[in-house]
Formats: C-alpha cells, structure tokens, sequence
C-alpha cells in the first residue's frame, strides 16, 4: 500500500513565523501536491510538483512557498505565517498518469494563533 | 475551466436506507473521475474511479458509472450504515490539465441507527 506521511498532525504557530509542513511518500511517485482543506471551501490546490526541482503554482499560492530536493519529499513553506492560514493541510502523491488516482496522507492540522 | 458540483449537504439517513450523491463536471478534455471519502479526523482515501465513459466504479457497496452524455458521476449505495458516516468527494483529473485533481465541495453524510 502507498504510505504518505505529513510529520505532525497538529501544529501551533505564531504570526510572523516561518513554518514548514513536512511530506513524504514511499512509492517512488512523480507527482506531489499540497492542498488546503477548509470548511465550505473544500480542497484548493496551493503547490504541485512534477519531479525534482519542479514546482508548479495551483490556485492558492500567495504567501507560500514549496521545496522538493528529493523525489519521496515535498515540503510546504509558510514564509510568514498568518492567522488566515490557519487550515488544514493535506499531501498528496501519484504516478505521471492522470487516470491514477491520489494518495493522501492524514493531514496537518495547522493553527496559527 | 474545468469544476466539479455535488450536491450541498448535511444528508441525514436512517441505517439501510438509499443513498445518492449527486456530482456533475465540467471539462475540456476527457477527465478521470473519483470518489473520495473523508473519515473523522482522517486523511482523504479513494472510494471508487472510473476513467472513460459508461465506466462503472464500485467499492465497499459503493457504486458510481461514468455518464457523458449528463457529465455526471453520482455515488450510490443501496443500504447505508453508521461507519459509512463521512465526508464524500467528487473529483476530476484532467489530462489537458495535468494530473491534479479538481474537487467537489463535499458532502457530508450522517446516518443513525
């Protein structure tokens, strides 16, 4: 089974703070993506990646940044984290099809206070 | 550009009853279509796909079927139960768009014995 896996469940941080949200998947998968969930919104694609190095913006970009150095790891940069950041935040993986499905890992629940 | 729609909730359900969930899309090219489903304080996990049309996906009792000619992709269940209690999303992935997904807003489910 694939296994992806966002470092921290829960995270509490302080406006200003640089914050860095941790991902890594385990199946060798080309594409990883960083999503924010929020309630009545659904998921907003902020960051995808294709392969190292490779970034690409999704529809919520400002105010992020992301860093993939190695293909099994994908991080997600708050450079200065705010109170309307406060969300949650899920990762995802797949293969370079898009008839593939997405793998989720369980989710970062980030509150910025 | 390319959007999913499914239907608003809360569904409230009886154990055993009947359960539909309305998705339409909107897409350029030939998308691949999925049913995610949300567990209380989980990560998202694939429900079913289906990816060319009058494709039928099904799993755990679930079933969706690929309609082109209505650009629908409505989940059912004949019998509900409680731990079927969760947050359910339509997506789309779009080849012309590369492999992120496109979400739904999601609905969530809540049945009762």
């Amino acid at each position: 089974d694939v296994k992806v896996t966002q470092s921290s469940r829960y995270l509490v941080k302080r406006t200003g703070e640089k914050v860095f949200l941790e991902c890594v998947q385990d199946m060798d998968h080309e594409n990883m993506f960083w999503y924010r969930q929020d309630p009545g919104l659904g998921l907003r694609l902020i960051y995808f990646s294709y392969d190292v190095k490779m970034k690409e913006k999704g529809d919520i970009p400002e105010g992020y940044s992301v860093s993939r150095e190695k293909k099994e790891r994908f991080s997600l940069i708050l450079e200065s984290a705010s109170t309307n950041q406060t969300s949650m935040y899920l990762c995802a993986s797949n293969s370079g099809y898009s008839n593939q499905p997405q793998h989720f890992g369980d989710g970062t629940r980030l509150s910025i206070l | 550009g390319d959007s999913v729609t499914q239907m608003e909730g809360p569904v409230t359900l009886s154990e055993e009853a009947f359960l539909t969930i309305n998705c339409t899309y909107t897409a350029t090219g030939y998308p691949s279509l999925f049913w995610y489903v949300q567990y209380p304080g989980e990560g998202l996990q694939l429900l079913l796909k289906a990816t060319k049309a009058d494709d039928k996906g099904s799993n755990k009792g679930f079933e969706a079927t690929y309609r082109k000619e209505t650009t629908s992709f409505h989940l059912e269940k004949g019998s509900v139960q409680v731990s079927d209690s969760a947050v359910y999303f339509c997506a789309l992935s779009d080849r012309q768009a590369g492999t992120a997904l496109i979400f739904g807003k999601g609905t969530t489910l809540s049945v009762s014995s």
